[in-house]
This record gives structure tokens, C-alpha cells and sequence, in this order.
């Protein structure tokens, strides 16, 4: 089976504009969740989604939103991009959700804001 | 509130040693504990697994060990090998939350 593809794999923006990242899962799966990694902070969660509801959300302002579409692929927008933006945004796919499914990510998006 | 911490930015061992990998948290909520390897520029890859009602799960050369008195665990990778060398993240979640909450990572280096 394939893995998990994101979609770019590098991506550089300035301040103000929007960006939007896609994931597309592995094939069978049906949950995708999304992270955040920074130098500072690590592994933040970002939002899950399971048959195209978002069951999850972590602590990111509304800028950060996100979607699921019914092959399960999934896509997240940032608008209005600030400088702290700049990451690696990490995509995750399970079979299904919950705290027990194994996830399995991807090579994750790099972005950066100039 | 970090609800996972890995104290130990960095361990270094020698090939063919045991290196330990220690991972706390604070929920007593969480109820499955995750372990990932990280290599730079890539996203985690799952490693090994246990839930709170086990106290050991193993793996090949992997053993993941549960407290849960003392909301702790650990990883064993034995025998070590250059390979291994890695960025490795603990991960803790509940049932109820339905998510992954990941400690800042311990970056692991085997020497030959």
C-alpha cells in the first residue's frame, strides 16, 4: 500500500497570504489528523477528522481550519499567515478514529513565511 | 501544561549497549502510550505501543515498560545499533479525547 502523500512538500508564503496543505491517506483509512512541529514546541495537534466531521480540535486560533472530503483526503488552511506560522505541518492517517488506532504519518508539509 | 515530557534531550550510547528511553506524563486519563522514531525532514514513524492495563509489551529488540503509580514509562532498545539513531517521541491519549499528545522528543544517538 502507498503511505501517506502530502501535497507540497515545501512551501514558502509572506505574511498576509493563505496557504492550503493536502493529505491524501493511506488507502482504507478513514481518520486523518493533523500536526504542527516547531524547533520550540514539538508535536502539536491540530485537528481530526473522520468521515468528513472534524471530531477533534487542538488549541490553534480560527485562522488554522481544515476539511475532509468523501475519499477521505483531507485538507488544512491557514489564512492570513504570520511569521510563527513557519513549520513542518505533519498529516496523519488511521484506519479509523480513536486514541488506540496506530497512526501513520507523512512526510510532512515545510512551510515557511517570509 | 505539557502533559508529556521527555526530560532528555539527547541520550548517547555505544553500538551493541542498552539505551533507555524515558517518557513522563500528568493525565491520568491517558489509557495508551505510543512511541515513534523520527528521522529529520520525515514524519514519525510508529514503533511500539502498550495500553495502561499492560505493564510490558515487546517487540523484537523494543520493550516498552508501563508505571502507571508512577506515570511513567520508558523505552529499551537492546541491542543498540547505529541505525537507531533517531529523534524518538513518546505519545499519550484517552479514549475520550481521541488524540495523540506528543513529549518534545529525545534525540538518540548509537556510536560504532
Amino acid at each position: 500500500k502507498a503511505g501517506v502523500t502530502q501535497t507540497p512538500r515545501y512551501l514558502i508564503k509572506t505574511r498576509g497570504q493563505q496557504v492550503t496543505l493536502s493529505c491524501s491517506p493511506i488507502s482504507g483509512h478513514r481518520s486523518v489528523s493533523w500536526y504542527q512541529q516547531t524547533p520550540g514546541q514539538g508535536l502539536q495537534f491540530l485537528f481530526e477528522y473522520f468521515s468528513e466531521t472534524q471530531r477533534n480540535k487542538g488549541n490553534f486560533p480560527g485562522r488554522f481550519s481544515g476539511r475532509q472530503f468523501s475519499n477521505s483526503r483531507s485538507e488544512m488552511n491557514v489564512s492570513t499567515l504570520e511569521l510563527g506560522d513557519s513549520a513542518l505541518y505533519l498529516c496523519a492517517s488511521s484506519l479509523g478514529p480513536g486514541s488506540k488506532e496506530t497512526q501513520y504519518f507523512g512526510p510532512g508539509t515545510r512551510l515557511l513565511v517570509l | 501544561d505539557q502533559q508529556v515530557k521527555q526530560n532528555s534531550p539527547s541520550l548517547s550510547v555505544q553500538e551493541g549497549r542498552i539505551s533507555i528511553l524515558n517518557c513522563d506524563y500528568t493525565n491520568s486519563m491517558f489509557d495508551y502510550f505510543l512511541w515513534y522514531k523520527k528521522y529529520p525532514a520525515e514524519g514519525p514513524t510508529f514503533l511500539i505501543s502498550i495500553s495502561s492495563i499492560k505493564d510490558k509489551n515487546e517487540d523484537g529488540r523494543f520493550t516498552v515498560f508501563l508505571n502507571k503509580s508512577a506515570k511513567h514509562l520508558s523505552l529499551h532498545i537492546v541491542p543498540s545499533q547505529p541505525g537507531d539513531s533517531a529523534v524518538y517521541l513518546c505519545a499519550a491519549s484517552d479514549a475520550n479525547a481521541g488524540k495523540s499528545t506528543f513529549g518534545d522528543g529525545t534525540t538518540l544517538t548509537v556510536k560504532p
